[in-house]
């Protein structure tokens, strides 16, 4: 069975640009979630979606970040424009019943904004 | 305000004794605890849990143990193996359908040989 797809793994890109992380999450899988992972820290959860719907949404910063999984399958995190603090790491992962517990982790994007 | 703690940023431990991960939380409602292992370059991936009506659990060579009143956890690796090396994330939760957990900052454990 495959994993959690992230792409791109890395993407380096200067201040003010936009960027963008795909996540294809495992068949079958009905929630999704988007975590967010600064150096020496524990994952945050900046979105978490059941099917196409986002059910918690309260960590995303919306003035710059946007999520959307249309079909409720693969799922896009945006930032637009980037800023020097959102050098991190991506991670997205998914479950099949909402328990988190079984939540598969993918490799994750790691971002540098210069 | 970090709801779970993981005070020691790393650890090292001979192969063959036993390693032991700290974990304080500070949520009383949190009733439900995982414990994450990350290599580096890869996703975390799930190691063991517990839950509040418990106060041990165990898993081949993994042994959580949960001591509510005190807010703390701590996972045991007997024995320890160089393949163990990863960082380590304690996760709690409460329990249920929807819940979303709250990572620690992680502990990076080195095994020697």
């Amino acid at each position: 069975e495959a994993g959690v797809v992230q792409s791109p793994r890395y993407k380096i890109i200067e201040k003010k640009q936009p960027v963008a992380f795909w996540c294809n999450p495992i068949s079958g899988h009905n929630t999704l979630y988007w975590y967010l992972q600064n150096l020496g820290q524990g994952p945050e959860l900046l979105i978490r979606y059941e099917n196409e719907e986002a059910v918690d949404d309260s960590q995303l910063p919306k003035d710059r970040f946007s999520a959307e999984r249309l079909k409720g399958v693969d799922s896009t995190l945006k930032i637009q424009p980037a800023e020097l603090g959102d050098s991190a790491v991506y991670l997205c992962a998914s479950s099949s019943l909402g328990f988190a517990d079984t939540q598969y982790f993918g490799p994750g994007t790691r971002l540098t904004v210069l | 305000d970090q709801q779970v703690k993981q005070n020691s940023p790393s650890l090292s431990v001979q192969e063959g004794r036993i390693s032991i991960l700290n974990c304080d939380y500070t949520n009383s409602m949190f009733d439900y605890f995982l414990w994450y292992k990350k290599y580096p370059a890869e996703g975390p991936t799930f190691l063991i849990s517990i839950s509040s009506i418990k106060d041990k659990n165990e898993d081949g060579r993994f042994t959580v143990f949960l001591n509510k009143s005190a807010k703390h956890l701590s996972l045991h690796i007997v024995p320890s193996q160089p393949g163990d090396s990863a960082v380590y994330f304690c996760a709690a939760s409460r329990w249920g359908y929807g819940q979303n957990f709250v990572f620690g900052p992680g502990t990076r454990l080195s095994v020697l040989p």
